[in-house]
């Protein structure tokens, strides 16, 4: 089992709709979770961190950890072409080590 | 302030040649990470340093990769030799507290081996 699961994708949105992204971890004492952007040929972006339980928003973004389920999501209102990327997801776990999932290749079209 | 930077960009070598990246971090930045990203496959962690220290080795593949960051500042990372499963994106990463915090990345190397 992956430590960090994420569905490869791609996931085709229209322009303005909500684009959900999910991603589930397996490591339990898992304290810290990020979103990160990363358009083709280029670095991971962070955008998105969230530590506890619930809703953080960000502008369009909005992470949501649930821990006793072991899932994180990234929702983007407003979908814009230029959120076309893949977006990774990435936990630290008990080692202090930042496990990355394969990421989640978004299109928004036009 | 100034990101942090990786270079080359982009290697092309042939199976057997050593190749030596370098990771510049942001200035400040006591922590320094190498991650690695296979074609197809998720990032996966190699090393991490505290200054000029290495905290966490246990992602290095094998002995044929040496990682060293004299005085705490920049990084190199050294693949000898150069195995064609070497090939991928080496990610470069720093930040300022260790632990549970997001990390700014460089914007990689690109390592062909042929």
């Amino acid at each position: 089992q992956k430590e960090v699961e994420q569905n490869s994708g791609p996931l085709s949105v229209p322009e303005g709709a909500i684009a959900s992204l999910n991603c589930t971890y397996s490591d339990r004492v898992s304290q810290s979770f990020f979103w990160y952007r990363q358009y083709s040929g280029k670095s991971p972006e962070l955008i998105m961190s969230i530590y506890s339980n619930g809703d953080k928003e960000d502008g369009r973004f909005t992470a949501q950890l649930n821990k006793a389920s072991q899932y994180v999501s990234l929702l983007i209102r407003d979908s814009q072409p230029s959120d076309s990327a893949t977006y990774l997801c990435a936990v630290i776990d008990s080692n202090y080590q930042l496990i990355w999932g394969a990421g989640t290749k978004l299109i928004i079209k036009p | 302030e100034a990101g942090v930077t990786q270079f080359p960009s982009h290697s092309v070598i042939e199976k057997g040649q050593t190749v030596t990246l370098r990771c510049d971090p942001i200035s400040g930045h006591d922590n320094l990470y190498w991650y690695r990203r296979v074609m197809g496959k998720e990032i996966k962690f190699l090393l991490h340093f505290v200054k000029e220290s290495k905290q966490d080795e246990s992602g290095m593949p094998n002995n044929r990769f040496l990682a060293e960051r004299t005085g705490g500042t920049y990084s190199t990372l050294k693949v000898q030799p150069a195995e064609l499963e070497d090939s991928g994106v080496y990610f470069c990463a720093s930040s300022q507290e260790w632990g549970n915090y997001g990390y700014t990345f460089g914007s990689g190397t690109r390592l062909t081996v042929v």
